[in-house]
Formats: structure tokens, sequence, C-alpha cells
């Protein structure tokens, strides 16, 4: 079955520093695509990043970066230079291109303090 | 200029009433989704059409029915409605089934009394 586990449902970080949110998932399939989104207290969703899961090469989106480890199956957010605006709640999510399904983690509050 | 948009914003109702949720995009987007989110902020996504015809419908009950008149539009119908249908629910759009980016809605928070 397809699953995506984010393990840390909390974490915080001073402004300017850099945090690291972990995502883990489990695909029987080779075509699939991994997503980041971002839902800010306004509830608006938010795409952050995406990988083809048939790039070697780790997406990067400004501050916003990936460590994609494929054998490992993990799909980390790696946030650079934290900013308050960057408070929300974060979602993983993995999408099977052959089944046609979409699966999002539990998500991570994430909190940049001041 | 607002890309997704849903209406309402707050919808409370009683128990056993039917209501309607819309979604507009103005993307020109050939697929629109509904997802629900719940207390826990867990996101499962509920139906997907591409070009008018349902592509994804997950194991929702079906007092859930999305109806499309065109395009840009893909409205969520609940009938009966029930005190766990309480939870977000947000519309999205992307250009191609799933695999492109998926914009979001503002979401619409759904209390059953």
């Amino acid at each position: 079955a397809q699953t995506v586990t984010q393990s840390q449902p909390e974490m915080s970080v001073q402004e300017a520093e850099t945090v690291t949110l972990s995502c883990t998932y489990d695909t029987s399939e080779n075509n699939y695509y991994l997503f980041w989104y971002k839902q800010p207290p306004s509830r608006q969703m938010i795409l952050v990043i995406r990988q083809e899961a048939y790039k070697q090469q780790n997406a990067t989106e400004n501050r916003f970066s990936v460590n994609f480890q494929k054998a490992a199956k993990s799909f980390s957010l790696k946030i650079s230079d934290s900013q308050l605006g960057d408070t929300a709640m974060y979602f993983c999510a993995c999408y099977q291109g052959g089944s046609e399904k979409l699966v999002f983690g539990k998500g991570t509050k994430l909190t940049v303090n001041p | 200029d607002t890309a997704v948009s849903q209406t309402p914003k707050y919808l409370v109702t009683q128990m056993g009433n039917d209501k309607s949720i819309k979604c507009e995009q103005n993307l020109g987007h050939d697929t629109m989704y509904w997802y629900k989110q719940d207390s826990k902020k867990f996101l499962k996504i509920m139906f997907s059409y591409n070009n008018k015809e349902l592509i994804i419908n997950e194991t929702v009950p079906n007092r859930f029915s999305p109806k499309s008149p065109d395009k840009a539009h893909l409205n969520l119908h609940i009938n009966s409605l029930e005190l766990g249908d309480s939870a977000v629910y947000f519309c999205a759009s992307s250009p191609q089934l799933l695999t492109d980016t998926q914009y979001f809605g503002p979401g619409t928070r759904l209390t059953v009394l």
C-alpha cells in the first residue's frame, strides 16, 4: 500500500536558521512524483516544491530544497534562512502515476520564532 | 485575480440538510479536485475531474457528488449531512491530472451541528 509518513508533528526554528522536515514514503511503482505543500494559517494550500522520481538531481526553489534519497524512500525538505512567513503546516505527498493515487502525510507544524 | 476560489468560506448547518460548495478556477486548467482535511489536518483526495470526466473517485459516501458544469467549475454537493462531515474542504486545480502543480483554493470550513 502506498504510504507517506511525516514523523515530526511539530518543529520550531529561529528566524534566519535552517530547518529540515522529514518525509518517508512507500510505493511499489517506479513512476511517481513527490511534493511538499505549505498550508499557512490562512489555510490556503501552496505548492512549495516538486520532485520527479526519475530525476536524480534534487529539486530547489529559492530557499527551499529537497534531499531525495530514492533507495531509502526519503524526501526531506530543507528551508534555509527561515522567515516568519514560513510558519505553517507542511505536507509531504506522493503521487503514483500508474494507479493515479495521491497520498498525503499527516503534516508537520513548523513555527519560526523571531 | 484569485486563481482558485471557493464559496462559501464558512458553512454551518444542521444534520440531515443538503448543501453545496462552489469552486471556480480562472487558470484554464483541465483538472480540478476536491480534498477533505479532517480535524487532525490529514488531507484526503475525494474527487478529480478532467475535462468534465470523473477520473478518481476515492471511497467517499455517495452522499457526496461532484458536479462540473464546465471546465472552470467543480461544485461539491453533499446530501443528508452528518456530524462526521465536519471538516475543511479544499478545491484545487492543475494543468494535468495530479502530476503537475496543484493550485488550492482557500478552503471551506463546514460545521455540521
